[in-house]
């Protein structure tokens, strides 16, 4: 089956601690992305990578940081300088270009 | 930044009814997407309408793309109960780099 994972479905971390979150595709598509979706509120973008083995800053990057070492995985390291890390955390991937994004399920992530 | 705004923030109609739903955004865009999100579920597109057309069609759904006003309509026709959802419209737009930038979103409320 073709798709986009995410793993884990809900993630609970203490203050202070660093976590990191998975994102795998097999759709062989070139970007991908990451996403925060707070409660009533539409998706702000992380990081974005067009291409393996580069990534840039989107408008909320602060606190987090990515890796694109395969074409594959692209996962985010939600840091303990991130204020409020409590959110639902989309990863998306695209063929490039001006197209669709195909989205994964999601990881819920809670700090107690 | 938040390039679309949404109306009506919400929309609660019988099933068989349509429903229409509005986007307005500010720069120049290549294409306008809407998606749909079921709760607690990753983004599924809907359709891409680029800046060149006016109006497409996939299946109960119509979008049309005014560009001199910068908006765009969703309408669901003979709605279900089963298209209870978010949706969202995310644009593409020019310079952007393949960034998609999504507004808020409109929760539509489907009673059977």
């Amino acid at each position: 089956d073709g798709g986009i994972t995410q793993s884990p479905k809900y993630l609970f971390r203490k203050e202070g601690q660093n976590v990191t979150l998975s994102c795998e595709q097999n759709l062989n598509h070139d970007a991908m992305y990451w996403y925060r979706q707070d409660p009533g509120q539409g998706l702000r973008l992380i990081y974005y990578s067009q291409i393996v083995n580069d990534f840039q800053k989107g408008d909320i990057a602060e606190g987090y940081s990515v890796s694109r070492e395969k074409k594959e995985s692209f996962p985010l390291t939600v840091t303990s300088a991130q204020k409020n890390p409590t959110a639902f955390y989309l990863c998306a991937s695209s063929p490039g270009g001006s197209g669709s994004q195909y989205f994964g399920p999601g990881t819920r992530l809670t700090v107690l | 930044s938040q390039q679309g705004e949404e109306d009506p923030q919400a929309l609660s109609i019988q099933e068989g009814e349509n429903a229409t739903m509005n986007c307005s955004y500010k720069t120049s865009i290549n294409n306008l997407q809407w998606y749909r999100q079921n709760s607690g579920r990753g983004l599924v597109h809907l359709i891409l309408i680029r800046s060149n057309e006016r109006e497409k069609h996939s299946g109960r759904l119509r979008v049309t793309l005014d560009t001199s006003k910068k908006s765009s309509s969703l309408l669901i026709t003979a709605s279900r109960a089963a298209d209870t959802a978010s949706y969202f419209c995310a644009t593409d737009a020019a310079g952007a780099n393949s960034k998609l930038t999504f507004g808020k979103g409109i929760t539509l409320s489907v009673r059977p």
